[in-house]
């Protein structure tokens, strides 16, 4: 099985700050990779697909890199509504489509 | 408008079954595969099941193989998941959700997630 392994578990920052989250797989995925939010009592939101790719919606201050076995998620300039826990899933197996896990951004 | 709506969710003692279903629509249903992701009170996301648009092309964690078993009807729009020999460590959210193509295995991601229905296993 794939593992995927988040860091930080946990990431205290001010609004503005640009911060940065990586995914590292235990193996190659090319770039079946996505990214979530999830806010406390909701359910998952999709933020990036295969690896870069924004979803609709999404504002602009959110990329995502990477391709094989490291991955990073980018906010360049932390908003109030971005405090919220992150999650990265890898989704190229014939088995488990494994979650990272999480990453809980707090208000500094 | 895509909607997932779980039901199915209860309090059950260990040992116990229970039945989960996902209604789907605003998508044709039958070309995307779906995917049961839980979550324990306080904990991460873990991936469950996953079947194929088809149906043909099932799998599992290894916590829940031959105990849960992820069926559809394409004709009812309707993902199941069938949980039998339930443990205390099975108390969780259960999400329905639909993925970025017709495959279980290959996805670009989970672009539509439901609100969840509770499984409490307790006795």
């Amino acid at each position: 099985d794939i593992q995927l392994t988040q860091s930080p578990s946990f990431l205290s920052a001010s609004v503005g700050d640009r911060v940065t989250i990586t995914c590292r797989a235990s193996q190659g995925i090319s770039n079946y990779l996505a990214w979530y939010q999830q806010k406390p009592g909701k359910a998952p939101k999709l933020l990036i697909y295969a690896a870069s790719t924004l979803q609709s919606g999404v504002p602009s201050r959110f990329s995502g890199s990477g391709s094989g076995t490291e991955f990073t998620l980018t906010i360049s300039s932390l908003q109030p509504e971005d405090f919220a826990t992150y999650y990265c899933q890898q989704l190229n197996s014939y088995g488990p489509l494994t979650f990272g896990g999480g990453t809980k951004v707090e208000i500094k | 408008e895509v909607q997932l709506l779980e039901s199915g969710g209860d309090l059950v003692q260990p040992g116990g079954s229970l039945r989960l279903s996902c209604a789907a629509s605003g998508f044709t249903f039958s070309s995307y595969g779906v995917s049961w992701v839980r979550q324990a009170p306080g904990k991460g996301l873990e991936w469950v099941s996953s079947i194929s648009g088809g149906g043909d092309a099932t799998y599992y964690t290894e916590s829940v193989k031959g105990r849960f078993t992820v069926s559809r009807d394409n004709s009812r729009n309707t993902l199941y998941l069938q949980m039998n020999s339930l443990r205390a460590d099975d108390t969780a959210l259960y999400y329905c959700a639909k993925l970025m193509g017709r495959s279980a295995a290959i996805s670009r991601g989970v672009d539509y997630w439901g609100q969840g229905t509770l499984v409490t296993v307790s006795s």
